[in-house]
């Protein structure tokens, strides 16, 4: 068991421009979950998976954001014409089940800048 | 809307003195509570959650958290900190409101004075 894993770990990139992170969670954890953390804030829920089912998006999630989950393995965030609001740390976590006494398992981040 | 608060954004202690961490959350609905501390370049990892039962949790490394219905808090203590405890601590609650996704507090920085 290696833990959540998640690449790149930094990303610099220029405003307008498209990046896409890719987590790897632990095996066999059903359930995987985005979050995003700026400066002097805790984690904000952004999009969770069960499985490969996407079940449910913050409405902080602008439609510039999409996340992927094929095969209920890895998953990819994507976002699309990046704004310097977007700058921030990504996280993400996977859980055995998903129910609401488990424990989530979080990966390193990916810090995103954007110029 | 469940909301959590950390007033103390930073806490520092001298080595092996006693320490509080405090957090309030403002939905009374029946809740799930969580810390979660982040070592310095590492991930968030669990210290200690409540979910029922007895109102004292405890984690392996001498943290404990006391659940206080009637304060809506979920303090964490250690009666004797070590600069190996020097990290972020996040408290989490969960329920039903929030269809039982974390809400975050914002973090609190514990600083151990040598």
């Amino acid at each position: 068991d290696t833990g959540v894993s998640q690449n790149p770990r930094h990303k610099i990139t220029k405003r307008g421009q498209n990046v896409t992170f890719r987590c790897d969670p632990i095996s066999e954890h059903n359930r995987l979950y985005w979050y995003r953390q700026t400066l002097g804030q805790g984690p904000e829920f952004l999009t969770y998976f069960q499985n490969e089912a996407q079940l449910e998006k913050s409405r902080l999630l602008s439609d510039r954001f999409s996340a992927e989950r094929p095969k209920g393995s890895f998953s990819t965030l994507e976002i699309q014409r990046t704004e310097q609001g977007d700058s921030a740390m990504y996280l993400c976590a996977s859980s055995p089940s998903g129910g609401p006494t488990d424990t989530q398992y979080f990966g390193p981040g990916t810090r995103l800048t954007v110029l | 809307a469940q909301s959590v608060t950390q007033l103390d954004s930073q806490v520092p202690v001298f080595e092996e003195a006693p320490v509080e961490l405090r957090c309030n959350y403002s939905s009374s609905v029946s809740v799930y509570l969580f810390w979660y501390v982040q070592y310095p370049n590492q991930g968030l990892q669990l210290l200690l959650k409540y979910l029922s039962g007895s109102t004292l949790v405890e984690s392996i490394n001498g943290f404990e958290a006391e659940f206080n219905k009637s304060q809506t808090s979920f303090h964490l203590r250690k009666p004797s900190v070590h600069i190996s405890d020097t990290a972020e601590y996040f408290c989490a609650v969960s329920d039903l409101n929030s269809n039982y996704q974390l809400i975050w507090g914002a973090g609190t920085k514990l600083i151990i004075k040598p």
